[in-house]
């Protein structure tokens, strides 16, 4: 079945840097979706991309869908302590549902 | 609104009783879904409803029963659990059962089965 790659699996940064996270699949997707997810809560939809090469932001997070339809990014600037939490990439395509990233555990330090 | 609301929040139960989750949208989506989540893991797909009728069962044991009784509303039906199936089980909704659109998720029932 399709997988996505997600990576990195979690990491550690200072207030106020900016963070990059990316999801790679060995299969074509028409759709990629970002989501966030705090403990003990559902996920969050972030930002929806569906046009190969599409740029958007929202605020501070600017994802982009990947030229050749395989990947995606996430990027975060200037983060702060509410950033904290986990970032899941999710790939679409026709009948199928969506196929998730195994998350990017971010913790943010003061 | 873009509102999945799911209730209980949280669920205690014997492996001998029997519960139900619901799950509630009013964004006129077509597809429902059920998802089951541990702990630091990605949401794992249970079933998919589309126009009220089950599309998808991902081989869930029987003792997990849904139930969609209109297009607005979907139920987990729980019988018989064992300690494992305790976790996060999330209800999500979207326009139609195609991947490429956009699924928008409840705050989650925590299920713990004792």
């Amino acid at each position: 079945g399709q997988q996505l790659n997600q990576s990195p699996q979690s990491m550690f940064i200072q207030e106020g840097e900016d963070v990059s996270m990316n999801c790679t699949s060995s299969s074509i997707f028409n759709t990629w979706l970002w989501y966030k997810q705090d403990p003990g809560e559902g996920p969050v939809l972030l930002i929806a991309l569906y046009k190969a090469g599409e740029l958007t932001s929202n605020g501070r997070l600017t994802a982009q869908f990947g030229i050749t339809r395989k990947d995606s990014f996430l990027n975060i600037s200037a983060s702060i302590p509410s950033d904290v939490g986990i970032y899941f990439c999710a790939g679409g395509s026709g009948n199928t549902p969506l196929v998730f990233g195994k998350g990017t555990r971010l913790s943010v330090i003061a | 609104d873009t509102e999945v609301t799911q209730t209980p929040k949280h669920l205690v139960m014997g492996m001998t009783n029997k519960k139900s989750l619901k799950c509630e949208q009013h964004m006129g989506h077509r597809a429902m879904y059920w998802y089951k989540q541990k702990a630091k893991k990605p949401p794992e797909l249970m079933f998919v409803y589309s126009y009220e009728k089950l599309s998808i069962n991902e081989s869930v044991p029987s003792r997990f029963s849904p139930e969609c009784p209109n297009s607005s509303l979907l139920n987990l039906h729980l019988h018989a659990l064992q300690p494992e199936d305790s976790a996060l089980y999330l209800c999500a909704s979207s326009r139609s059962g195609r991947g490429n659109t956009e699924a928008f998720f409840g705050q989650g029932t925590r299920l713990t089965v004792v």
